[in-house]
This record gives structure tokens, sequence and C-alpha cells, in this order.
């Protein structure tokens, strides 16, 4: 019954691969996102979807790629992996775009390691 | 721009008080919040401010100041458990009605016995 599942929880591939990174939420929230957390913990946003549309895509290289099927999941497809894409990645949701107080419910993480 | 900055580290003593300040610059600002991360998890909500002012909760209160930018978190009587980083995030305005959340880079609490 976790509120924000994501998985893998760790994912270690060779450079050039393909991957991806799955997110439900069970929460009925309307926005789900992606950030991307470095090795200096500095959590930055990667992309925002609200009821299954793209509303933030930060300046984030062609070769992610997020999918929303539906608004209970986002899942982050990953072409040509490099070194710089290790990192921890965490999903998150919250109720909606536009209201107040409300707090962002994070998954557990995907600790991405490119070897 | 967008600008949110925190001290990196800080150590303090069980049983102390102690406050992490953060300071920001955003041009939509509609609401700050704090979480803490333990090693290895996800960050978890700790306090929301929109108003200026004290929220308190428990150990823990939050300060905002809207028109100086800044924030800060207090906690009490401290904890070895309250050893973790604990991140200022900034809710702005984007566009169309939707809002992003900035987070600062964090700070790591390392409590001693």
């Amino acid at each position: 019954d976790t509120a924000v599942s994501q998985t893998p929880k760790y994912l270690v591939t060779q450079m050039g691969n393909d991957k991806s990174i799955k997110c439900e939420q069970n929460l009925g929230h309307d926005t789900m996102y992606w950030y991307k957390q470095d090795s200096k913990k500095f959590l930055k946003i990667m992309f925002s979807y609200n009821n299954k549309e793209l509303i933030i895509n930060e300046t984030v290289p062609n070769r992610f790629s997020p999918k929303s099927p539906d608004k209970a999941h986002l899942n982050l497809h990953i072409n040509s992996l490099e070194l710089g894409d290790s990192a921890v990645y965490f999903c998150a949701s919250s109720p909606s775009k536009t209201g107040r107080n409300e707090k962002l419910f994070f998954g557990s993480g995907t600790q991405l390691s490119v070897l | 721009g967008q600008n949110i900055d925190q001290p990196t580290e800080m150590t303090a003593t069980e049983g102390a008080i102690v406050q992490i300040n953060c300071t920001y610059q955003t041009s939509g600002f509609n609401g700050l919040f704090w979480y803490q991360q333990h090693a290895g998890e996800a960050p978890t909500f700790l306090s929301y401010n929109v108003l200026d002012g004290l929220e308190e909760k428990g150990r823990f209160s939050s300060f905002l100041s809207r028109s100086k930018g800044y924030s800060y978190l207090l906690l009490k009587e401290l904890q070895m458990k309250d050893s973790a980083s604990y991140l200022c995030a900034v809710r702005d305005f984007w566009a169309s009605g939707t809002y992003k959340y900035i987070f600062g880079t964090g700070t790591r609490l390392k409590v001693l016995a």
C-alpha cells in the first residue's frame, strides 16, 4: 500500500544502454514529477506531468523521455546512457498543479549507476 | 532567476537546539517547504509556510519572512535520529497556473552524543 512506488530501486548498467524506471502513485493525485539528485544531494526537477499532460520540461537532454499512460503512472526512459546520468532519480506526486499547501510525496528513489 | 541557499553542513549536540537558515530568490513565490532526508531514503515533508511568521509542530518550527526572502527551520531537543539532510524548497509560479518546486542543496545535520 505504498503511496508512491518506483522500480527498480537499484540499476547498474553499461554506457550506451537504454533503461526505464517506472513510477506509480495510488494517492489519486493529478500531478507527477521526476527529480534527479546528484552526488552533492542537489534535487533538480526534470519533468512534471498533470493528468497525463507534460507541463514542465527542464532543459533535459532528448535522451530522457517521460511517458504517462494515465495519471497514476509516470515512467522515465533513458536512451544511450552516459556516465553523467549516474544519480538517484526520485518520482514524486502532488494533488494538483494549482493547489495551495500541497506537499510533494516522494517515491523511494532509483539509484542509477552507469559504468 | 531562481536561487536557494542553505549551509552545507551543521553539527550539534544531542538535546541542543539548532537553526538551519535558508535564503531564496524567486519570481513567483507561492510557499516554502522544509523536507527531511535520511541517507539513502526519500525526502519527507516537515513543514510549510506561505505567510510571514512562525509555524510550530512539536520539536520542529519553521519561520518565514517573505520581504527578506528568508526562512529557518528550528529543531529543539535534538535526538540522534535527527541526523539527516534538511532540504529547503520553494514553490514558484511557473506558467498557466502551474507551480514548480525548487530545492536548495540541503543542509547535512550531524547530531553528536
